[in-house]
């Protein structure tokens, strides 16, 4: 079946340091979307990439689509402490709008 | 104010008990899901309802039944509990089209003991 699937699964890092998840579709996704769960919260929504080879930024964020659809990556550049949870990104499953399939995430830890 | 809220945060219950979830969106989106969040954090899609249809069910148990009144509302009932199902459920809408941002609840942290 269809696959989401997201690397390295923990993450940790010194406060400053860079940081980067990425993501790899079983097939090719029409949208990616980005989301972070802070610790005890839940999934918020970040950002959707939808074009070939599309590049977004969100301050420190910097958020990829690969040209073949079927990757994405999520960089964070200098990071703080207000960045730590877990990032999850997510396709649309078996096609279907609106229906997501998501990675199993990518928990980012950043000590102070 | 809150877009989609789910009730109760926290269920302890014990082994065998039926207990429900509820949840209602006021976002007046057409999809409504239920999602299993397990200890490592892994996030599963359990249902889809749009428009009052249910149109995916990702190998839950039929222990699991989920209840769409009307599409501004997607409860989750849940028989015969057991240990596994011990983990946080978040509900979730969004609207299909071409923007499908979902938006979760605050999860319902449900321990089975």
């Amino acid at each position: 079946g269809q696959q989401v699937m997201q690397i390295p699964q923990y993450q940790h890092v010194q406060e400053g340091e860079d940081f980067t998840t990425y993501c790899n579709s079983s097939t090719t996704l029409s949208n990616i979307q980005w989301y972070k769960q802070r610790p005890g919260g839940h999934p918020v929504f970040l950002i959707q990439l939808v074009k070939s080879g599309e590049v977004k930024k969100q301050k420190r964020l910097t958020f990829q689509f690969g040209e073949a659809k079927k990757n994405s990556s999520l960089h964070i550049t200098a990071t703080q402490t207000t960045d730590v949870g877990t990032y999850f990104c997510a396709g649309p499953h078996g096609g279907s709008q609106g229906n997501l399939i998501f990675g199993k995430g990518t928990k980012l830890s950043v000590k102070p | 104010d809150t877009a989609v809220s789910q009730t109760p945060k926290y269920l302890v219950t014990q082994m065998g008990n039926d207990k429900s979830i509820k949840c209602e969106q006021n976002l007046g989106h057409d999809t409504m899901y239920w999602y299993k969040q397990d200890s490592k954090k892994f996030l599963k899609i359990m249902f889809s309802y749009n428009n009052k249809e249910l149109i995916i069910n990702e190998t839950v148990p039929n222990r699991f039944s989920p209840k769409s009144p009307d599409k501004a509302h997607l409860n989750l009932h849940i028989n015969s509990l057991e240990l596994g199902d011990s983990a946080v459920y978040f509900c979730a809408s969004s609207q299909l089209g071409r923007n499908t941002e979902a938006f979760f609840g605050q999860g319902t942290r449900l321990t089975v003991v």
